[in-house]
């Protein structure tokens, strides 16, 4: 079984400035996926950035980028230039690729961009 | 394009009571799923099915079942609403290929008392 691990309850950022959101993992496949997810006050859960674990070159989205490090079974989330609208949990998911494809969440972590 | 329609958004149950809260997707996804969420923790999986036909156990899915009849239609039925079931519900669906990723409704804030 896969377990998800995100060891920062709750963070604060100044507006403007980077914050990094941690994520570890525990896997006996090679075959899966990392994702991050957002979800604000709305409850909608909103996809961030995802990851193949079969490539090495980490992922961007415009302001989001991640840190996968494979061997260290870690995945952290990169918010540069945070804004307002940032404010909202993030949730660290792993899914395998395999049978139910399910996700696996870690609790969250809850962010605060102050102005 | 709608994506994945969840109704009802919000809903009381009193103990006992029964409901059946519906999932409807338009992109012709195999895969679809329910989550629940407890305050504070992140999504764990009740029920899913690969088609239409299928369906399978999830992690925590006592006091619950489905039906999948169709390809676009996923609903979930709460037998004898217990206050151990007040949560948060997600309806997905899941986009393989390529760009694996889930498609998720908006929720259902349910609350038994």
């Amino acid at each position: 079984a896969q377990t998800v691990t995100q060891s920062q309850p709750e963070m604060s950022v100044q507006e403007a400035e980077t914050v990094t959101l941690s994520c570890t993992y525990d896997t006996s496949e090679s075959n899966y996926y990392l994702f991050w997810y957002k979800q604000p006050p709305s409850r909608q859960m909103i996809l961030v950035i995802r990851q193949e674990a079969y490539k090495q070159q980490n992922a961007t989205e415009n302001r989001f980028s991640v840190n996968f490090q494979k061997a260290a079974k870690s995945f952290s989330l990169k918010i540069s230039d945070s804004q307002l609208g940032d404010t909202a949990m993030y949730f660290c998911a792993f899914m395998r690729l395999a049978g139910s494809y399910q996700l696996t969440f870690g609790k969250g972590t809850k962010l605060s961009v102050i102005p | 394009n709608a994506g994945v329609t969840q109704t009802p958004k919000f809903r009381i149950l009193k103990i006992g009571q029964s409901m059946t809260l519906q999932c409807t997707q338009d992109m012709n996804h195999n895969y679809m799923y329910w989550y629940r969420q407890d305050p504070g923790m992140g999504l764990k999986l009740i029920y899913y099915s690969v088609g239409a036909g299928i369906t399978d156990k999830g992690e925590v899915p006592n006091g619950y079942n489905v039906s999948r009849s169709t390809t676009e239609d996923f609903p979930l039925r709460l037998e004898l609403a217990a206050p151990s079931q007040t949560s948060v519900y997600f309806c997905a669906s899941l986009l393989q290929g390529d760009n694996y990723g889930y498609t998720f409704g908006s929720g259902t804030r349910l609350t038994v008392v």
